[in-house]
């Protein structure tokens, strides 16, 4: 089976500071990693993904996240925060021993970047 | 552009009603999502459709069905509509083989 966490429901910033927001993952074989962001009362936004190659991965916005392999963990980072950053963020999994298309969804983490 | 669209944004409907939501993907996408969000439980799949007429129940089938007639639409039919379906419902669509998903604005369903 496979399953993310996001261990924070809330993140608090303030402008200009780095961010991070935390996720870790449970798969049997190799994962496919997302980050994606939702601004309120809109749909998902796709930023960035790990399928393979370099751990550190570049997306939209300015945001970044590592792939971790030893730590199962995909956290999201910016390094410097703006006010209007603030959003539900989702991090999601597919494993690839798993012949299915769907995403597991963290639970979301909300990120308030205050000025 | 990429472009996921939902028939409506806002519904309200009456317990026992039947309900359709429809999804429009102009990607020419293989697949296609229907999740729905709540706080606290982030987005949990209710059907996914991989092909026309192919259909497979995600982790909360139970009080949906899904319609997929062409390759372009996803209907996603509440049978007969029970208050704890009041939900924000997300449709999405992907090419196969760990693409990411596009997303349409979601339709906030309340079900008095």
């Amino acid at each position: 089976a496979q399953s993310v966490a996001q261990p924070e429901d809330q993140v608090n910033v303030a402008e200009g500071n780095p961010l991070t927001v935390k996720c870790t993952y449970s798969v049997s074989g190799n994962p496919y990693l997302f980050w994606y962001v939702q601004y309120p009362n809109r749909g998902l936004q796709f930023l960035l993904k790990y399928i393979t190659g370099d751990n550190l991965v570049k997306g939209s916005y300015g945001f970044e996240a590592e792939f971790n392999k030893s730590q199962t963990s995909f956290h999201l980072k910016k390094p410097s925060a703006l006010v209007s950053d603030s959003a539900l963020y989702f991090c999601a999994v597919r494993d690839l021993s798993n012949s299915g298309y769907a995403l597991n969804f963290g639970k979301g983490t909300s990120l308030l970047v205050t000025p | 552009d990429v472009k996921v669209t939902q028939s409506s944004r806002y519904l309200v409907k009456r317990t026992g009603e039947k309900v359709f939501l429809e999804c429009v993907q102009d990607m020419d996408h293989e697949n296609m999502f229907w999740y729905r969000q709540d706080p606290g439980l982030g987005l949990r799949l209710i059907y996914f459709s991989y092909d026309v007429k192919m259909k497979e129940k995600g982790d909360i089938p139970e009080g949906y069905s899904v319609s997929r007639e062409k390759k372009e639409r996803f209907s996603l039919i509440l049978e007969s509509a029970s208050t704890n379906q009041t939900s924000m419902y997300l449709c999405a669509s992907s090419y196969p083989r760990g693409h990411e998903q596009f997303f349409g604005p979601g339709t906030r369903l309340t079900v008095l």
